[in-house]
This record gives C-alpha cells, sequence and structure tokens, in this order.
C-alpha cells in the first residue's frame, strides 16, 4: 500500500542534542513538506521541498534542518538551536498542487 | 499574519444530529483550493473534503458537504447525522499562489459528538 511513514512515533531528546525525524514515502509525490504542531495551535510550515535536491524555508525554520537527496526521503533534524522542540512532528507530501496532502502518522518529540 | 480563521475553537453535538463548522480565510486571488481535514485523537490527517473556488458548486462527501461563499471568503463545513468517529480536530485550510501554493492551516476546531 502507498503511503507515508514517519519514526519513531516517540521520540525523547535531552538538551543539547540534535535529533532527526525520518520520514519516507512510496507515492511517487514530488513535494514534501514538515509541519510542527503545537496544542492550540493550527500546523505550521517548517520546510518544504518541491524536488530532489531542493528545499525551502517555511514560516518557522530556525532551529531545524532538511534534507532531500532522494524522492522518496525527506529527514528533518531538530537541532539544540531550537529552543522549543517539544511537540508533534507532521510530515506530508503532495503530487502538486492543488491537490491535498497525505499526511504520516506523525512524531512525538519530547525535550527530557 | 492568519489567513484562516476558524472562530469555534469547540463544539459538541449529539449523535445523529447536524453541525456545522466555520471558517474564513482571506486571499486576494481568484483561484485557489479549499480543504477541511480531520484529526481524531490517533493524530492522523484525513482530508474530509476538498473545494475548487472556480467551482461555484458545493462539494459534497457523504455525510460531509460544504457552504462555499466566495465573496464573503467562507467556507463552513456541514457534518449530517453525526457520529461517534466524527470526534476529531477538524482543519479548515487553503492553497494559493500567493502563499506559494502551500497548504495553510486554520487554527482548529475541537468537535465533540455526545451520545
Amino acid at each position: 500500500d502507498g503511503g507515508i511513514t514517519q519514526s519513531p512515533k516517540y521520540l525523547f531528546r535531552k538538551e543539547g542534542q540534535n535529533v532527526t525525524l525520518s520520514c519516507e514515502q512510496n507515492l511517487n509525490h514530488d513535494a514534501m513538506y514538515w509541519y510542527r504542531q503545537d496544542p492550540g495551535q493550527g500546523l505550521r510550515l517548517i520546510y518544504y521541498s518541491q524536488i530532489v535536491n531542493d528545499f525551502q524555508k517555511g514560516d518557522i525554520a530556525e532551529g531545524y534542518s532538511v534534507s532531500r537527496e532522494k524522492k522518496e526521503s525527506f529527514p528533518l533534524t531538530v537541532t539544540s538551536a531550537q529552543k522549543n522542540p517539544t511537540a508533534f512532528y507532521l510530515c506530508a507530501s503532495s503530487i502538486a498542487p492543488p491537490h491535498g496532502y497525505t499526511f504520516g502518522s506523525g512524531t512525538r518529540l519530547t525535550v527530557v | 499574519a492568519q489567513t484562516v480563521t476558524q472562530s469555534q475553537p469547540e463544539m459538541s453535538v449529539q449523535e445523529a444530529e447536524t453541525v456545522t463548522l466555520s471558517c474564513t480565510y482571506d486571499t486576494s486571488e481568484s483561484n485557489y483550493y479549499l480543504f477541511w481535514y480531520k484529526q481524531p485523537p490517533s493524530r492522523q490527517m484525513i482530508l474530509v473534503i476538498r473545494q475548487e473556488a472556480y467551482k461555484q458548486q458545493n462539494a459534497t462527501e457523504n455525510r460531509f458537504s460544504v457552504n462555499f461563499q466566495k465573496a464573503a471568503k467562507s467556507f463552513s463545513l456541514k457534518i449530517s447525522d453525526s457520529q461517534l468517529g466524527d470526534t476529531a480536530m477538524y482543519f479548515c485550510a487553503f492553497i494559493t499562489r500567493e502563499y506559494g501554493n502551500k497548504l495553510v492551516f486554520g487554527a482548529g476546531t475541537i468537535l465533540r459528538v455526545k451520545s
């Protein structure tokens, strides 16, 4: 079955550490996105990529980094520069606008 | 600036009744695409319904329908015959060239269906 796989489902990070969230899709979608979700807020865009080897900052890119070396994969690194990383992270992909996005099941990151 | 506004943080409805969730948005474009997504307690985002702005006919998907008022920039979601499984957070979202063809979300409305 085609879809988006995010791993791990839960992730704990010590302060000062970098962590990488995985996102893999087998939908053959060109575009991929990372969103952050906090309680009481909608989804905010961190980074997006519309083609391999190219990506752009979203609204809240500070403290995060990404790579897009393969069409299927778009990992997100939460660096130690991100001051408040505890959140729910969602990865999505799309064929192209104006189609809606397909979402993964998310990763819950907690700083301990 | 927030460009999608959902004015109802929380709503509740009795099972089998009808409920309407409100959404307004702001864009200067004439062509864009509007969406409602559902996020149940599992937190999986599920596309509920999609509307193209240049189509005047309101979209319908089974028990879900929209009331699209382009001039008023309003895009409400009506859920008929509400079921317990409809309990979820509902997000209104849109895509426009003005915002780089990226999906922009409202803050969401928590809907609770009561038995």
